[in-house]
């Protein structure tokens, strides 16, 4: 069973628009999330994080939200830009007795921003 | 600081081998994970080594293991292959594995079993 799910396997924006990049997860236990962008023959590259604490993370472009009655986060990319074109995934990480645990990644998100 | 890097990048083998990858963290990290990439089943956590001790592990046979060396180095061995190994192995490291802590990736080994 899915604890965390991107419902959304592919999503197409034109350039300059918003990307809304959805991920929903069923384990109460997660207290830490993450975003990382992956390109075709490489290593997942971390974007940005939120902790269960907070509902809001901003890094510029970026900006995560977290709603934790819903156990739901997005991730939002404002202006997209084509070379935002990658795969996205979300993963989350519970915290046994200080130790992160292992991340559990969502299927991934393929994001196509059109010029 | 020079990120995580993964040895070797490719490589083939045929079912009944084994096979050893290698991956050396950020310097100063000592948390190393590993996980599998395939198109089907996505990115799935292998285990976690901290101190040189498996501290995590994943849902898989007994044919992968792992070690960690004193220098934080990792290198991870699946033996008796089988065509369902191929993958894009990940290995990934943060500073002590804590919670709250990012951990950053190296490119892969891309393995492909005949």
């Amino acid at each position: 069973d899915q604890q965390v799910k991107q419902n959304s396997p592919s999503l197409s924006v034109q350039e300059g628009r918003i990307s809304i990049l959805n991920c929903d997860y069923t384990n109460s236990m997660f207290d830490y999330f993450l975003w990382y962008k992956k390109y075709p023959a490489e290593g997942p590259t971390f974007l940005i994080s939120i902790s269960s604490i907070k509902d809001k993370n901003e890094d510029g472009r970026f900006t995560v939200f977290l709603n934790k009655s819903a156990k739901h986060l997005s991730l939002h990319i404002v202006p997209s830009q084509p070379g935002d074109s990658a795969v996205y995934f979300c993963a989350a990480s519970a915290n046994y007795g200080g130790s992160q645990g292992n991340l559990i990644f969502g299927k991934g998100t393929k994001l196509s921003v059109k010029p | 600081k020079a990120g995580v890097t993964q040895t070797p990048r490719y490589l083939i083998k045929t079912r009944g081998q084994q096979v050893t990858l290698s991956c050396s963290p950020i310097s100063g990290h000592r948390s190393v994970s590993w996980y599998q990439q395939t198109p089907g089943q996505g990115l799935q956590f292998l285990f976690e080594y901290f101190s040189e001790t498996q501290r995590n592990k994943g849902n898989f046979p007994g044919r992968f293991s792992g070690r960690q060396f004193s220098n934080s180095r990792s290198e991870m061995n699946v033996s008796t292959l089988e065509l369902g190994d191929s993958a894009l192995y990940l290995c990934a490291s943060s500073l002590q594995g804590r919670t709250g802590e990012t951990q950053y990736f190296g490119p892969g080994t891309r393995l492909l079993v005949l």
